[in-house]
């Protein structure tokens, strides 16, 4: 199948600042990649839907100003989670799909802790 | 909007023993289900969509919309078998899944 990729697998950082977590689809484009989050021994929530060339959508409820997504290519987007604080700590996963309708594939998820 | 239920967040049993793992569902649209598995350590992967109604790793689901339900059943289990599973539901617009809590599945020996 194909392979996303996430980077950093995990990552620890201070409160107030911001970190970058990369997701690239290795070996095919991805016209659409999501971004979810995961809490300790909970199901994943979509956070937005980052579309390669335009403004991601966000899920209600979800700061977009404090989780920036870009998508400037059809095999990378990325999400910053700006002004870091300890409640942003999470698992984040993002996923992808060759092209509509078809299977989506994961990447290995990054864990955020904010210390 | 669409949402997606797993009653149970373990389920625990003997190795041979069979296996169901439930999942209902609410969408107003016509779903298209999926059970995505992640083992120990791992990513999370797809095991089984509806419409290809096959069996992986003696898996099946079978969607029955009159009960809203996408239950997975394996007959024999195996200790392999014990990873995380999540059911998810896909929305008519795009490719966004909506996942359930998710079930944890322990086979004992």
């Amino acid at each position: 199948g194909a392979v996303v990729s996430q980077h950093p697998s995990w990552v620890i950082c201070k409160s107030g600042t911001s970190v970058k977590i990369e997701c690239r689809s290795l070996d095919f484009q991805a016209t659409t990649m999501f971004w979810y989050r995961q809490f300790p021994k909970q199901s994943l929530m979509l956070m937005a839907t980052s579309n390669e060339g335009s403004k991601a959508t966000y899920e209600q409820g979800v700061e977009k100003d404090k989780f920036l997504i870009n998508h400037a290519s059809l095999t990378l987007s990325t999400l910053t989670v700006t002004s870091a604080h300890p409640e942003d700590s999470s698992f984040y996963i993002c996923s992808a799909s060759l092209k509509r309708d078809t299977e989506a594939f994961f990447g290995q998820g990054t864990r955020l802790t904010v210390v | 909007a669409q949402r997606v239920t797993q009653p149970e967040k373990l389920l625990s049993v003997f190795k041979g023993a069979p296996v169901e793992l439930k999942c209902n569902y609410s969408y107003s649209g016509s779903p298209e289900l999926f059970w995505y598995v992640q083992y120990s350590r791992q990513r999370l992967q797809l095991l089984l969509r509806h419409i290809s109604r096959e069996s992986i790793k003696g898996f099946t689901a079978d969607l029955n919309k009159g009960e809203t339900s996408f239950h997975l059943k394996k007959p024999f289990a195996q200790e392999e078998d014990s990873a995380m599973y999540y059911c998810a539901l896909r929305s008519g617009a795009g490719n966004m899944l909506t996942f359930g809590g998710g079930t944890r599945l322990m086979v004992k020996p």
